[in-house]
């Protein structure tokens, strides 16, 4: 059974650090892995879907990776604002989706 | 273009009583799912379907029923609450295997 862990639960920055977010998987039998962002009371937003062929996926200030092989993927935060605090979900594919728990991020002033 | 739209928002039972989560996708999408958010657990799939007339279970489907009778809906029925089915639910929509998943804003439950 696919298990999916996302370290840290929780992470407290001051604005414009650079920040990296981790997730592992236990089977490297993916699809795809997808990296989503949580508001508060909100739904889920897709940030950046890296299909099983790539390595890395781009968008803005946004950067994921996946190194299948050690199943592992980072989503790295250049530049932080206030407004990338959420909750950050990474997900895998392979039958159907299996989720982390998620990190918590905080950015402060 | 109104994505995956999911009603009620919120929605408070009494155990015991039954009800209907609604999900409707207006992208054709063939695969739909329903997942549940629990504090500390993630999402975890309750029910999903690979198109019109086609359903399957997923890791937590005890207490659901769903059907799909159209492309566009995907229902996911209560049929006699419990407190443990207090949560955040959520219905999901991709074209095909290996695409990204939109997700609807969700429904939070809560049976008292």
């Amino acid at each position: 059974k696919q298990e999916v862990t996302q370290i840290p639960a929780a992470l407290s920055v001051p604005e414009g650090e650079n920040l990296v977010l981790n997730c592992s998987f236990t089977d490297s039998a993916i699809y795809n892995l997808q990296w989503f962002r949580q508001d508060p009371g909100k739904g889920l937003t897709s940030l950046l879907l890296i299909q099983s062929s790539q390595r890395e996926q781009t968008s803005g200030r946004l950067n994921a990776s996946l190194d299948k092989s050690s199943g592992r993927s980072t989503l790295y935060i250049a530049a932080s604002q206030p407004g990338d605090s959420a909750t950050y979900l990474c997900a895998v594919r392979r039958n159907d989706m299996r989720f982390g728990a998620g990190t918590r991020l905080t950015v402060k002033p | 273009n109104a994505g995956v739209t999911q009603t009620p928002k919120f929605q408070v039972l009494k155990t015991g009583q039954s009800m209907t989560l609604q999900c409707a996708q207006d992208m054709n999408h063939e695969y739909m799912s329903w997942y549940r958010q629990d504090p500390g657990m993630g999402l975890r799939l309750i029910h999903y379907s690979v198109g019109a007339g086609i359903t399957d279970q997923g890791e937590v489907p005890n207490g659901y029923n769903v059907s799909r009778s159209t492309t566009e809906d995907f229902p996911l029925r209560l049929l006699s609450a419990a407190p443990s089915q207090t949560s955040v639910y959520f219905c999901a929509s991709r074209p095909v295997q290996r695409t990204e998943a939109f997700f609807g804003q969700g429904t939070r439950l809560t049976v008292v």
